[in-house]
């Protein structure tokens, strides 16, 4: 059964630091690694998508990167604003039934 | 930027009565699915359409979920009768077909609250 684990469950940090978001998955048999950002109450903004035969994507302040051989990926956010403040989350696409599968998420607060 | 509209934003329904969710999903898009998301956790596939046909809904409680795609562009999502536990954030997303590169294209969702 495939699982997505997200560490920490939440943080906080000052703004302006730079910090790691953790995604760990069990079946290393995936096509990609999505990282969605979720304001509270609202829908999922896709951030960045990572083929399996990709190492890392990057998008402004973000990067994320892709070990399939060890089940990881994590999603760097570099000089933290207030505004990053939201719950991320991340889903792999599964090769055996083409499914996609969410972790819980991590919420980040970003202290002024 | 072409966006997955969903309609309404929020529902507070009483416990037994029915309701339904309406998603248009961008143009184009064979591939629709309905998630459910309960505070505090990832969302969980609910049904998936090729355009009108169901590709999977095993994680559909059928019991008193149905969904619609009659026309393989927009999609209802019907609860009838509406229990407690459904409270949740239900979510519609779309894709191309077989698509693996461009990922999934969420919408705003509709928060929904059974009293």
């Amino acid at each position: 059964k495939q699982e997505v684990t997200q560490i920490p469950a939440a943080l906080s940090v000052p703004e302006g630091e730079n910090l790691v978001l953790n995604c760990s998955f069990t079946d290393s048999a995936i096509y990609n690694l999505q990282w969605f950002r979720q304001d509270p109450g609202k829908g999922l903004t896709s951030l960045l998508l990572i083929q399996s035969s990709q190492r890392e994507q990057t998008s402004g302040r973000l990067n994320a990167s892709l070990d399939k051989s060890s089940g990881r990926s994590t999603l760097y956010i570099a000089a933290s604003q207030p505004g990053d403040s939201a719950t991320y989350l991340c889903a792999v696409r599964r090769r055996r039934d083409d499914k996609i599968i969410f972790g819980k998420g991590t919420r980040l607060h970003i202290l002024p | 930027e072409a966006e997955v509209a969903q309609s309404p934003r929020y529902k507070i329904t009483e416990k037994s009565q029915a309701v339904a969710f309406w998603c248009d999903p961008i143009s184009g898009h064979a591939t629709l699915y309905w998630y459910r998301q309960i505070l505090g956790q990832g969302p969980e596939l609910l049904v998936q359409f090729q355009d009108e046909s169901v590709v999977d809904d095993s994680q559909l409680p059928k019991d008193r979920f149905s969904a619609e795609r009659l026309k393989g562009v927009d999609s209802t999502l019907k609860i009838q009768p509406a229990e407690l536990g459904d409270s949740a954030m239900y979510l519609c997303a779309s894709s191309l077909v077989n698509d693996r590169v461009y990922g999934y294209t969420f919408g705003s969702g509709t928060r929904l609250t059974v009293v």
